[in-house]
């Protein structure tokens, strides 16, 4: 059954700071991985799709990585700001196809002046 | 394109009333999925379908909830009779070919 791990829960950082977000995975058997972001009371928004033949995707300030054998993924945000302050979640696909997305529980950024 | 649309984006409504949810998916995706989020039990999948046919409704809570589509543009999430415990937020998403999800703003439901 594939388990999905995001660490930190919460975060909390100044203005300016590189940090990392961590997800893992038990089943590295997946075909892609996709970051989203989620602002309080409102829906996900997609950052970044890695497939499973790419090592990492890149946009504007945020890089994820993906290593398959260890199941795991890092999402990089360079030169954090206070807009970037939202929960961050990671989702695999069970595998048999349809995208089927299963959830980590999210880490919650707080980027403060 | 105008994103993946969702209606109502708040219901308010008592224990034992039905509860009907819109979504229309963005045009062009095949593939449309129905979750729900609380607090406790974060984003849970409940149904999803392919070109309008359901694939996998194994985590629809119970038969109180059934779900349609009846076109590539329209689904329906229906909640009868509705429970204090189904509040939560429920999102609709869309994906074409098992690429990226699209998220829609969600509906807030609340049962008193």
């Amino acid at each position: 059954k594939q388990e999905v791990t995001q660490i930190p829960a919460a975060l909390s950082v100044p203005e300016g700071e590189n940090l990392v977000l961590n997800c893992s995975f038990t089943d590295s058997a997946i075909y892609n991985l996709q970051w989203f972001r989620q602002d309080p009371g409102k829906g996900l928004t997609s950052l970044l799709l890695i497939q499973s033949s790419q090592r990492e995707q890149t946009s504007g300030r945020l890089n994820a990585s993906l290593d398959k054998s260890s199941g795991r993924s890092t999402l990089y945000i360079a030169a954090s700001q206070p807009g970037d302050s939202a929960t961050y979640l990671c989702a695999v696909p069970l595998s048999g196809g349809y995208n089927k997305l299963i959830f980590g529980a999210g880490t919650r950024l707080a980027v403060h002046p | 394109d105008a994103g993946v649309i969702q209606s109502p984006r708040h219901e308010v409504t008592e224990m034992g009333q039905e509860v009907t949810l819109r979504c229309k998916p963005i045009s062009g995706h095949n593939s449309l999925f129905w979750y729900r989020q609380t607090m406790m039990r974060g984003l849970e999948l409940l149904i999803y379908f392919n070109n309008n046919v359901p694939i996998d409704d194994s985590g629809m809570p119970e038969d109180r909830f059934s779900a349609k589509m009846p076109n590539a543009s329209f689904s329906t999430l229906k909640i009868q009779p509705s429970e204090p415990r189904d509040s939560a937020v429920y999102f609709c998403a869309s994906t074409k070919g098992g690429n990226e999800q699209y998220f829609g703003p969600g509906t807030r439901l609340t049962v008193t």
